[in-house]
């Protein structure tokens, strides 16, 4: 089966410039997240949907990040304005969320941003 | 709140060695422990956890509630087995990573 499609997997801006990226999760997994990982840390979930729902956005910047989920499939997450330290390697996951205990995660191969 | 440990940045072996990376957690309730492998040039992808008790790659993972740990070990490592380990604890769906080990095995 295809894995986790993300896009772009490189992007350059300057700080107080916006950005998006793009996922696609595995066919049929209904649960989605995004994840940041910055330089020498493990990854940190930003936002969790269920379908097009958000379960958990307790560690999303929302003063400056957002993401959407419209149809259930594919999301993006936007930074506007973005600051330095959002440069990190931003990485989406999905999961069949079958219900029976913790689904394994799928990741997708991650957006490298740097702000400069 | 959770909290997932992994003491080492780095741990350097020579081939054949035993291996063991280290995991200490904190948390509340019932835990469900993790590892994940990230290969060079490759994607973050499930090594095992602890509730399937198996083996793989050669790698095993005793959960110690009473020592609050998770350590991963293989007792003779490959050249092969020189990745990114990150432990990480789940509560529900969630999952809480710890900051990694880079595991080098030398010929």
């Amino acid at each position: 089966e295809a894995g986790v499609a993300q896009s772009p997997r490189y992007k350059i801006i300057e700080k107080r410039q916006s950005v998006a990226f793009w996922c696609n999760p595995i066919s049929g997994h209904a649960t989605l997240y995004w994840y940041q990982q910055i330089l020498g840390q493990g990854p940190k979930l930003l936002i969790q949907f269920q379908n097009n729902g958000v379960v958990d956005d307790s560690q999303l910047p929302k003063d400056r990040f957002s993401a959407e989920r419209l149809k259930g499939v594919d999301s993006t997450l936007k930074i506007q304005p973005a600051k330095l330290e959002d440069s990190a390697v931003y990485l989406c996951a999905s999961s069949l969320n079958s219900g029976g205990g913790t689904d394994t995660q799928y990741f997708g191969p991650g957006t490298r941003l740097t702000v400069l | 709140a959770q909290r997932v440990t992994q003491p080492e940045k780095l741990l350097s072996v020579f081939k054949g060695a035993p291996v063991e990376l280290k995991c200490n957690y904190s948390y509340s309730g019932s835990p469900e422990l993790f590892w994940y492998v990230q290969y060079s040039r490759q994607r973050l992808q499930l090594l095992l956890r602890h509730i399937s008790r198996e083996s793989i790659k050669g790698f095993t993972a005793d959960l110690n509630k009473g020592e609050t740990s998770f350590h991963l070990k293989k007792p003779f490592a490959q050249e092969e087995d020189s990745a990114m380990y990150y432990c990480a604890l789940s509560s529900g769906d969630k999952l809480t990573f710890g900051t990694g080990t880079r595991l080098a095995v030398r010929p």
